[in-house]
């Protein structure tokens, strides 16, 4: 099946580090990743689409000079939390959608999620 | 914001019940899915739903959709208590309106031995 990796599992900064989250489709390519936040015991919302060799789509009250997302190759997407403070504290995760092979729909596989704390 | 609705919040069974989540949303749509995502861990796809489709089985799960309603449900049947875990629906738009999921605000539910 389809697998999606995200690296570091979890990572603790402190307040004004930045902090690079990586996301990999590992045995398929994907022209478009998605990146997602959810606080605890919340849902996950949607940050920005990464496009591969493109710049990014945010979401509308995401800062995209904060959350810098590069999507250099069609199997790894990058998640960059510029000058994070303790508000950025989340669980960070990632879903990558395969080429379309003439599927009806582009499902997503999801990444097993990223925890940042900020100190 | 677009966000689905779910109920209820959170479900408390015991194991061999039936557990069924509700799922709402405001727009039209492509398809509806459901995820499990256990405590601090990423989602597992379990089940999608075409908007032209009214009912799906999987294993122990039947899942219902009401295009009217913009309502969906999911029904775990003879639960288990490896069936704890947070389950949300996601809706993506109709075809040409891309492919970003919307999440729905989430069941968490609890099956006690």
């Amino acid at each position: 099946g389809a697998v999606v990796s995200q690296h570091p599992s979890r990572v603790i900064c402190k307040s004004g580090t930045s902090v690079k989250i990586e996301c990999r489709s590992l045995d398929f390519q994907a022209t478009t990743m998605f990146w997602y936040r959810q606080f605890p015991k919340q849902s996950l919302m949607l940050m920005a689409t990464s496009n591969e060799g493109s710049k990014a789509t945010y979401e509308q009250g995401v800062e995209k000079d904060k959350f810098l997302i590069n999507h250099a190759s069609l199997t790894l997407s990058t998640l960059t939390v510029t000058s994070a403070h303790p508000e950025d504290s989340s669980f960070y995760i990632c879903s990558a959608s395969p080429i379309s092979g003439g599927q009806p729909y582009n499902e997503q596989f999801f990444g097993p999620g990223t925890r940042l704390t900020v100190l | 914001s677009q966000q689905g609705e779910e109920d209820p919040q959170a479900l408390s069974i015991q194991e061999g019940e039936n557990a069924t989540m509700n799922c709402s949303y405001k727009t039209s749509i492509n398809n509806l899915q459901w995820y499990r995502q256990n405590s601090g861990r990423g989602l597992v796809h379990l089940i999608l739903i075409r908007s032209n489709e009214r009912e799906k089985h999987s294993g122990r799960l039947r899942v219902t959709l009401d295009t009217s309603k913009k309502s969906s449900s999911l029904l775990i049947t003879a639960s288990r208590a490896a069936d704890t875990a947070s389950y949300f629906c996601a809706t993506d738009p109709p075809r040409g309106g891309g492919n970003k999921l919307t999440f729905g605000t989430g069941t968490q539910l609890k099956v006690e031995l």
